[in-house]
């Protein structure tokens, strides 16, 4: 079956524009999350979508990035005025979101932004 | 706070040898763990998890990690490494709060002919 699939699969932005990245997660998995990979770190938490509950959005690491998810399927996540700082790849996956359980993830290919 | 630990930045092993890839954590209460594996170019897959029973937890591709309670640790461990298993590994944890994973930096594992 398809798995979790990501685009664009590389950006490359100047500082200041706004980025859109997309995901769309395995269908039935009531779970999305999205994560940042640094160069050489492990990964960082941002943000995490479960069903039509409020996502959980501890991990946004400033008020420039934001997430949407439509129909508790595909999400977006958008980085407005982007900064060089924000170069990375961008990871998404999603999982089953049993009630009581935890599940394992399923990851995307992640999208590469580069910001000049 | 949730933490996870991965003290060895890379690990070196010839084929044939059993490898080891170190993983510590700290969390609140019950602590579920999991290693996933990324291959160059591409994404995280899963390769095992623990949540409770058995401390010995066998997955995918002969790998097996072992929970250690009072140690806080689960490290990865192959009887006999290949060279296709050479990639980066991230142990992750979760805890009470099932939403949250928190992943370690990784250990890039090469597996030499």
């Amino acid at each position: 079956g398809a798995g979790v699939s990501q685009s664009p699969s590389n950006k490359v932005t100047e500082k200041g524009k706004d980025v859109e990245l997309r995901c769309d997660p395995i269908s039935g998995h009531t779970a999305l999350y999205w994560y940042r990979q640094s160069l050489g770190q492990g990964l960082e938490f941002l943000i995490y979508f479960q069903g039509n509950s409020a996502p959980d959005k501890s991990g946004l690491p400033s008020d420039r990035f934001s997430a949407e998810r439509t129909g508790g399927s595909v999400s977006t996540l958008t980085i407005q005025r982007t900064q060089q700082e924000d170069s990375a790849v961008y990871l998404c996956a999603s999982s089953l979101g049993s009630s009581g359980r935890v599940d394992e993830q399923f990851f995307g290919p992640g999208t590469r932004l580069t910001v000049l | 706070a949730q933490s996870v630990a991965q003290p060895e930045d890379q690990v070196n092993v010839a084929e044939g040898n059993p490898l080891t890839v170190k993983c510590t954590y700290s969390v609140s209460g019950n602590p579920y763990l999991f290693w996933y594996v990324q291959y160059p170019n591409r994404g995280l897959q899963f390769l095992l998890k623990y949540i409770t029973g058995d401390n010995l937890v066998k997955g995918s591709y002969g790998f097996e990690a072992e929970f250690n309670k009072s140690q806080t640790s689960f490290h990865l461990k192959k009887p006999s490494a290949l060279v296709s298993d050479s990639a980066l590994y991230f142990c992750a944890v979760s805890a009470y709060n099932f939403n949250k994973f928190y992943f370690g930096s990784g250990t890039k594992l090469n597996v030499k002919p």
